[in-house]
């Protein structure tokens, strides 16, 4: 099983829905986690931190699930700025090493 | 503040040629981190500098080397560029302890 993997996509949504992603992960030791944005030809940035079982920012909200291994992250009323890459990235348990996953892409369309 | 930034952003070379490319932070991070990212692999980071006067390998260290000048300058070497070294370069720094990283715009860099 890989470090932290995620469905590629791309997820096709109309502007307004909800749209849920998932990245698995397979370091229980794990204490961290987080959602990176990156669109097309530009760096990763941060978009959502989750230390816990789950934060949220507005429209989106980012969950822990410690039992299985994985975490996930919702968008509400999608916009069509939303179409980007989610990348989630897991440090390993007792490193701040950061592992990435390959990205999930998202499309939003009118 | 800047943040992140890195030279060249764009760069062409021909194989066995050598290139330093160039990235400073001005958020007074201790980590410092050199990633590659081409299509379908994700990132992968090539070397680390937990703290100033530190370095580590990463996932995919060969054919690179770091030095770490200074606290705000991170520098990735290339010694003898070959193709497969065609990638995005991305720059980045956190705090360190739980990564928040900041990243750089990057540097494309081909190697013909």
């Amino acid at each position: 099983r890989k470090e932290v993997e995620q469905d590629p996509g791309p997820f096709n949504v109309p502007e307004g829905a909800t749209v849920a992603f998932n990245c698995t992960y397979s370091n229980s030791a794990s204490q961290s986690f987080f959602w990176y944005r990156q669109d097309c030809r530009k760096e990763p940035k941060l978009l959502m931190s989750v230390y816990s079982s789950g934060n949220e920012d507005g429209r989106f909200t980012a969950q822990l699930n410690r039992a299985s291994q994985y975490i996930s992250l919702l968008i509400r009323d999608s916009k069509l700025s939303d179409s980007a890459t989610y990348l989630c990235v897991v440090p390993p348990g007792g490193s701040y090493i950061p592992t990435f996953g390959r990205g999930t892409s998202l499309i939003v369309h009118p | 503040n800047a943040g992140v930034t890195q030279t060249p952003k764009f760069q062409v070379l021909k194989t066995g040629q050598s290139m330093t490319l160039q990235c400073a932070q001005d958020m007074n991070h201790n980590s410092m981190y050199w990633y590659r990212q081409d299509p379908g692999m994700g990132l992968r980071l090539i070397y680390y500098s937990a703290s100033e006067g530190t370095t580590d390998k990463g996932e995919v260290p060969n054919g690179y080397n770091v030095s770490r000048l200074n606290k705000r300058e991170f520098s990735l070497r290339l010694e003898s560029a070959a193709p497969s070294q065609t990638s995005v370069y991305f720059c980045a720094s956190s705090e360190g302890g739980p990564p928040e990283q900041f990243f750089g715009p990057g540097t494309r860099l081909t190697v013909l």
